[in-house]
């Protein structure tokens, strides 16, 4: 079963671009998340979708959006890019439902973003 | 605020022997408990979890330890090998508030298994 992939993996963009980050998440899983990881805040969660929906969200600006569609593959969206958005962007899937199991995520090779 | 706790940066451990990684919370909502390893320029691998109704759950030469009263949990590593050499991530979520899907991490341990 192939996992979560993540493409690209690397990027090189600069202040004021924007990007668009893209996810396919493990078969079957429906629940997509996004969190980014930098060396002063660790590994911070951005957002989840699940059925196409924005289910839960982390306290990051509005320049950070994503969508997800109807076959779970998930596109992250960063505006007017900034320095400090340089990061590796992980996506991670999970099955969600009632179990603890089915909420385990999986997480993707991620994609660096540096911002010159 | 920092939710999750790691608070140290790096082990350093002998082949053979145990590896204990600790983890505190502050988040009393947190009911399930994962840990992760992470290698460079790869994403994160789920090693291990808990729930907040046990107190110890084992998989091979994993097991993780959870004391609720504390906010503590601990990882076992037992025996070390050199391949589990790598980054270790706590985190938890609070799956009873429509939130499973939002982990929170801690700021990683740095795990080396020396020969």
């Amino acid at each position: 079963k192939a996992g979560v992939t993540q493409t690209p993996r690397y990027l090189i963009k600069t202040r004021g671009q924007q990007v668009t980050l893209s996810c396919s998440p493990i078969s079957g899983h429906r629940s997509v998340s996004w969190y980014q990881q930098t060396p002063g805040q660790g590994l911070q969660f951005l957002f989840e979708y699940f059925s196409e929906t924005q289910r839960n969200k982390g306290n990051f600006p509005g320049r950070f959006s994503g969508r997800q569609f109807s076959n779970s593959r998930s596109e992250m969206n960063v505006s007017t890019l900034e320095l400090g958005d340089s990061a590796l962007y992980l996506c991670a899937s999970s099955r969600r439902g009632g179990s603890e199991a089915k909420n385990i995520q999986y997480f993707g090779a991620g994609t660096r973003l540096s911002v010159l | 605020d920092q939710q999750v706790k790691q608070n140290s940066p790096s082990l350093s451990v002998q082949e053979g022997r145990i590896s204990i990684l600790n983890c505190d919370y502050t988040n009393s909502m947190f009911d399930y408990f994962l840990w992760y390893k992470k290698y460079p320029a790869e994403g994160p691998t789920f090693l291990i979890s808990i729930s907040s109704i046990k107190d110890k759950n084992e998989d091979g030469r994993f097991t993780v330890f959870l004391n609720k009263s504390a906010k503590h949990l601990s990882l076992h590593i037992v025996p070390s090998q050199p391949g589990d050499s790598a980054v270790y991530f706590c985190a938890a979520s609070a799956q009873t508030t429509g939130t499973a899907s939002k982990l929170t991490f801690g700021t990683g341990t740095r795990l080396q298994v020396t020969l």
